[in-house]
């Protein structure tokens, strides 16, 4: 079946524009995650989606930092007025289901951004 | 707080070496541990995962042991191929949080000459 599909893979924007990055989840997967990889910081959680809900947001660098996520399915991750350290790879990831048993997060092939 | 620390690289080595990336963690509450892998071009894929103490993961001929009172998840591989240079993550999760999201390390950087 299909992956975690993630659009687009790559984006370059000039600094102070806003930018919209998508994670289509694998069908069925309930529990969303963002997360950024970056030179200076590695790999880094975001934020994390329970169906449309997301209750834990504690990773979002800053207030230019939003996402939502729409039918339990399709998420966007917004970074509003983009800086040059906002360059990274933004990875998503779905899993089944969240919950106390473990089952996988799958990753999606990641958006690079390049803020010039 | 929650972290891990792996072994910086970048790490050569000859085919048919031995490998040993060593992973140490600080976590609160009850870990799952994980060896991630991103091969050249692609996405992050599971390598191995164990999810209680003493437990042994192991795939494609890498292994690590849930070591909790040295609180290490160490990679080894006993004969590399060229085909196993990637970056490797190692990374837990917590299990009785409620996202159970991945912390991971900083990645080391495997290559392997013919």
């Amino acid at each position: 079946g299909a992956g975690v599909s993630q659009s687009p893979s790559n984006k370059v924007t000039e600094k102070g524009k806003d930018v919209e990055l998508r994670c289509d989840p694998i069908s069925g997967h309930t529990a969303l995650y963002w997360y950024r990889q970056s030179l200076g910081q590695g790999l880094e959680f975001l934020i994390y989606f329970q169906g449309n809900s997301a209750p834990d947001k504690s990773g979002l660098p800053s207030d230019r930092f939003s996402a939502e996520r729409t039918g339990g399915s399709v998420s966007t991750l917004t970074i509003q007025r983009t800086q040059q350290e906002d360059s990274a790879v933004y990875l998503c990831a779905s899993r089944r289901r969240g919950g106390s048993s473990y089952n996988e997060q799958f990753f999606g092939p990641g958006t690079r951004l390049t803020v010039l | 707080g929650d972290s891990v620390t792996q072994m910086e690289g970048p790490v050569t080595l000859s085919e048919e070496a031995f490998l040993t990336i060593n992973c140490t963690y600080t976590a609160t509450g009850y870990p799952s541990l994980f060896w991630y892998v991103q091969y050249p071009g692609e996405g992050l894929q599971l390598l191995l995962k164990a999810t209680k103490a003493d437990d042994k993961g192991s795939n494609k001929g890498f292994e690590a042991t849930y070591r909790k009172e040295t609180t290490s998840f160490h990679l080894e591989k006993g004969s590399v191929q060229v085909s196993d240079s990637a970056v490797y993550f190692c990374a837990f999760e917590i299990s009785s949080g409620s996202a159970r999201q991945l912390t991971f390390g900083s990645g080391t950087q495997l290559t392997v000459l013919p």
